[in-house]
């Protein structure tokens, strides 16, 4: 039983290229999340899905795309990168009141 | 609207001797409260939840937290810190029925655990 498993672990952008992180679930859950973790600042949702076909953004969407297609992948997109995005990315899924669920991470630097 | 506050950016103990690590909340609707633990290059990993039934929370490994309304607070303990128990801990608030997207983490408590 994996739960949540994320890919990459690790990138390096250049400014102005683009990418797409990969989450992917094994446990059913409905809701999917992606958050950005930078330093003293704790967890900051970027976008999030509350099932299959649907997202929506979160406290930071500026410079993300996201798409859900299935309900057990839940991609994140950097069309152009900027240093500011160079960060620790979690993707995290939720079933009802329960806790989260999270990946082990990325970790994006964008030079 | 929702807040999360927690007290101390690093704490640091003697193994052996008890753990406290503070959080105070404030939340327009009704919460659930979360800590969550990260060790170092890994995700979060849930230590436990309160979600309006007991006030009294047993989580892994010894780890327990109080609910208190009346001090808006969620305090995390642990009666002996084990050197294990070094990483940063987060105090999650997380407003009911409400799909996560009003969930907020708290900035981290790094907990040092010394010989």
């Amino acid at each position: 039983n994996a739960g949540v498993t994320q890919t990459p672990k690790f990138r390096v952008l250049k400014t102005g290229q683009s990418m797409t992180l990969l989450c992917a679930q094994d446990m059913n859950h409905e809701y999917m999340y992606w958050y950005r973790q930078d330093p003293g600042m704790g967890l900051r949702l970027i976008h999030y899905s509350v099932g299959e076909g649907t997202t929506a953004k979160g406290e930071v969407p500026d410079g993300y795309n996201v798409s859900r297609l299935k309900k057990q992948n839940f991609l994140l997109g950097l069309e152009s990168a900027a240093p500011s995005q160079t960060s620790v990315y979690f993707c995290a899924t939720r079933q009802g009141e329960n806790g989260y669920t999270f990946g082990s991470g990325t970790r994006l630097t964008v030079v | 609207a929702q807040s999360v506050t927690q007290l101390d950016s690093h704490v640091s103990v003697s193994e052996g001797t008890p753990v406290l690590l503070r959080c105070n909340y404030s939340s327009s609707y009704s919460p659930s409260l979360f800590w969550y633990v990260q060790h170092p290059n890994k995700g979060l990993q849930l230590l436990l939840k309160y979600t309006s039934a007991a006030t009294l929370v047993k989580g892994i490994n010894g780890f327990e937290a109080e609910f208190k309304k009346s001090e808006t607070s969620f305090h995390l303990t642990k009666p002996s810190a084990h050197m294990s128990d070094a990483a940063e801990y987060f105090c999650v608030v997380s407003p009911q029925h409400t799909g996560g997207f009003k969930t907020i983490f708290g900035a981290g408590t790094r907990l040092f655990v010394k010989a």
